[in-house]
């Protein structure tokens, strides 16, 4: 079926850093979708791409699809330490239009 | 606010007990779903739901079963809970190209 490669697995980085993720696939999307997870929360949406190419911001947060249709990434510029938590990115592309899920970034912070 | 519920949050069950967990939602979406939360595998898709007793299922569907007898709820039931199922579950709704999620129930399995 189809899969997404998601990375990195986790990053420890210093507050005001800048964070770079992506996702990569073999096949095509139509649509690419970026989720943050907060400790003991469900994921919640930050950013949604539906046209290749589109770049999209969401303050300190950039995302992008991939011109190719198959990889998106998710930057954060100048981090806090509320940007802890777990990102994941989401393909739509399953049958009926399920979501297809990558296994998540965990992002740590040190103030 | 989509309005998605999850109960319980929290559930302690012994080895070889049945469990149900429930999802309600207020805003007829029609898709539901469930996933499992482990470390190191992401979400990982259970069943989900494309109407009332519409259900299919997900990559781990094994030792799980489903029903949607009304729009608002979908219920996720382990017919004999394993050690294995210990994880976190999440119900999510289709809204639009994206889906909103419950806040998750925590189930161990002792």
């Amino acid at each position: 079926g189809q899969q997404l490669n998601q990375s990195p697995q986790s990053m420890f980085i210093q507050e005001g850093e800048d964070v770079s993720m992506n996702c990569t696939s073999s096949s095509i999307f139509n649509t690419w979708l970026w989720y943050k997870q907060d400790p003991g929360e469900g994921p919640v949406l930050l950013i949604a791409l539906y046209k290749a190419g589109e770049l999209t911001s969401n303050g300190r947060l950039t995302a992008q699809f991939g011109i190719t249709r198959k990889d998106s990434f998710l930057n954060i510029s100048a981090s806090i330490p509320s940007d802890v938590g777990i990102y994941f990115c989401a393909g739509q592309g399953g049958s009926q239009g399920n979501l297809i899920f990558g296994k998540g970034t965990k992002l740590s912070v040190k103030p | 606010d989509a309005g998605i519920t999850q109960s319980p949050r929290h559930k302690v069950t012994e080895t070889g007990t049945p469990v149900t967990l429930r999802c309600h939602q207020t805003e007829n979406h029609r898709y539901m779903y469930w996933y499992r939360q482990d470390p190191g595998h992401g979400l990982r898709l259970i069943h989900y739901s494309y109407g009332v007793k519409d259900t299919d299922k997900g990559e781990v569907s094994d030792g799980y079963s489903v029903s949607r007898s009304k729009t608002e709820d979908f219920l996720l039931t382990l017919e004999s809970a394993t050690s294995s199922q210990t994880s976190v579950y999440f119900c999510a709704i289709r809204t639009g190209l994206s889906y909103t999620f419950g806040s998750g129930t925590r189930l161990t399995v002792v």
